[in-house]
């Protein structure tokens, strides 16, 4: 079936650092691709998509790219800001219902 | 745009019994899904809802149910309460399209069942 992987957690960056979370998925088709940003005691906000392969998805400085050779769609930020600090979830969606497939989750944490 | 709304935002409730959430989709949606996120986990799907009727369910037991209103908001009922049913439930809603709808989600409530 369809499934997400991502690289494990925590992971921990000082201020301006470059930044990659790693996504990887198995789908059959061609699934969209999403990541999308949890703050502690929130839900699930949008962060960035692409619905079809080569396509950049882009926001708030952060970029994924769908590369369908690879089956990867990894997260990079240039310059991460301690605001930044939050769990990073990779998810698919495919098929009739469009549900989403989640990784496990990336904690990211920035220190000053 | 008003947002999805989710209520209560936190519930303690003991095993056995049972339980309703409530969702208000964001304006403009007509498509409801529901998931189950464990602590330190991944969001899990429990089913979907589109034009009042279930359009989709994960692995989910027959003890989790949902209704979709005209108005498009929804209600996920879980009866007989388990232990592992403590989780934060969360609702997304979409306008069902071209079949690449991105999903927007609420913020979720806190279930803990003791």
């Amino acid at each position: 079936g369809d499934s997400v992987t991502q690289m494990e957690g925590p992971v921990t960056l000082s201020e301006e650092a470059f930044l990659t979370i790693n996504c990887t998925y198995t789908a059959t088709g061609y699934p969209s691709l999403f990541w999308y940003v949890q703050y502690p005691g929130e839900g699930l906000q949008l962060l960035l998509k692409a619905t079809k392969a080569d396509d950049k998805g882009s926001n708030k400085g952060f970029e994924a790219t769908y590369r369908k050779e690879t089956t990867s769609f990894h997260l990079e930020k240039g310059s991460v800001q301690v605001s930044d600090s939050a769990v990073y979830f990779c998810a698919l969606s495919r098929g009739a219902t469009n549900k989403l497939i989640f990784g496990t989750g990336t904690l990211l944490a920035v220190q000053p | 745009e008003t947002g999805v709304t989710q209520s209560p935002t936190h519930l303690i409730k003991t095993r056995g019994q049972q339980v309703t959430l409530r969702c208000s989709s964001q304006s403009g949606h007509n498509t409801v899904s529901w998931y189950q996120q464990a602590l330190g986990q991944g969001p899990q799907f429990i089913f979907q809802y589109y034009r009042e009727e279930e359009n989709g369910r994960g692995n989910f037991p027959p003890r989790f149910s949902g209704l979709q209103f005209p108005n498009y908001s929804s209600e996920l009922n879980v009866n007989a309460l388990e232990l592992d049913d403590s989780a934060l439930y969360l609702c997304a809603s979409s306008l069902a399209e071209s079949g690449r709808e991105t999903q927007y989600f609420g913020p979720g409530t806190r279930l803990l069942v003791l």
